[in-house]
C-alpha cells in the first residue's frame, strides 16, 4: 500500500526566502507525482505534475523534482511571498488494482506561512 | 468557466439522517471522484467513476453510495449519517482517470459536513 509523507508539517519563513518542501513515498512504481496548493476553506489547486519519466518541472517561481528510486520529491519555492502562504500537498499516482486507471495517494500536507 | 461545482458548501445533519452531496463539472471530464479530508488523515478516496454508468470503491467507501448517470454529475449519498462522517468532502475530476494520461485533477471547493 502506497504511503506518502510530507515533512515538515508546518513551516514559517520571512518573505524573500527560498524554501524546500519534502515529499516521500513508499512505492516507487508511481506514474506521476502531483503537487497541490490548498487555501483555507478552499479546494485543491494543481501546481505541478511530474511524470514518472521526468526529473523535474518548473512553473514560475516553483520547481518540483522527482527521484523515483529514492522515493522522494521536493517542491522548491524561490523568493517566497506572503501570498504563497497556504497548505501544500503532494500526491502519488499508482495503479488502481490491476486496472488501467490510477489512484492518487495524498500526503498530509505542509502548512506554509510567509510573513512580511 | 465553472470547473467543478459542489453544493451545498455547509451542512449540519442529525445522526441517522440521509442526504446527497452534489458535484457537477462542465469540462466533459471522464473521471470523477470523491474524497474526504480529515485532520491528521489527509485526503482519502471514497468512490470514483471512470465514465457514465461506471463506478468503483476507493479506500473508505462504507456508508456512502454513488451513481453516475451523466458525464457531468457525480452525487455522493449518505444513507444514514453517523458522527464519524463529519468531514470536509471534495469532488474532483480529470479528463481521464487512466494513469498513462498524466492529466491533473481539478477540485471543487468542498462541502463541510457536521453530523450531530
Amino acid at each position: 500500500k502506497q504511503e506518502v509523507t510530507q515533512i515538515p508539517a508546518a513551516l514559517s519563513v520571512p518573505e524573500g526566502e527560498n524554501l524546500v518542501l519534502n515529499c516521500s513515498f513508499t512505492d516507487s512504481a508511481i506514474y506521476n507525482l502531483q503537487w497541490f496548493r490548498q487555501d483555507p476553506g478552499k479546494g485543491l489547486t494543481s501546481l505541478l505534475l511530474i511524470q514518472s519519466s521526468q526529473r523535474e518541472q518548473t512553473s514560475g517561481r516553483l520547481n518540483a523534482s522527482l527521484d523515483k528510486s529514492s522515493g522522494r520529491s521536493t517542491l522548491y519555492i524561490a523568493a517566497s511571498q506572503p501570498g504563497d502562504s497556504a497548505t501544500y500537498l503532494c500526491a502519488a499516482l499508482t495503479n488502481a488494482g490491476g486496472t488501467s486507471y490510477g489512484k492518487l495517494t495524498f500526503g498530509q500536507g505542509t502548512i506554509l506561512t510567509v510573513h512580511p | 468557466n465553472a470547473g467543478v461545482t459542489q453544493t451545498p458548501k455547509f451542512q449540519v445533519l442529525k445522526t441517522g439522517q440521509s442526504m446527497t452531496l452534489q458535484c457537477a463539472q462542465d469540462m466533459n471530464h471522464e473521471y470523477m471522484s470523491w474524497y474526504r479530508q480529515d485532520p491528521g488523515m489527509g485526503l482519502r478516496l471514497i468512490h470514483y467513476s471512470v465514465g457514465a454508468g461506471i463506478t468503483d470503491q476507493g479506500e473508505v467507501p462504507n456508508g456512502y453510495n454513488v451513481s453516475r448517470s451523466t458525464t457531468e454529475d457525480f452525487p455522493l449519498r449518505l444513507l444514514s449519517a453517523a458522527p464519524s462522517q463529519t468531514s470536509v468532502y471534495f469532488c474532483a475530476s480529470s479528463l481521464t482517470g487512466k494513469y498513462s494520461s498524466n492529466q491533473p485533477q481539478h477540485f471543487g471547493d468542498g462541502t463541510r459536513l457536521s453530523i450531530l
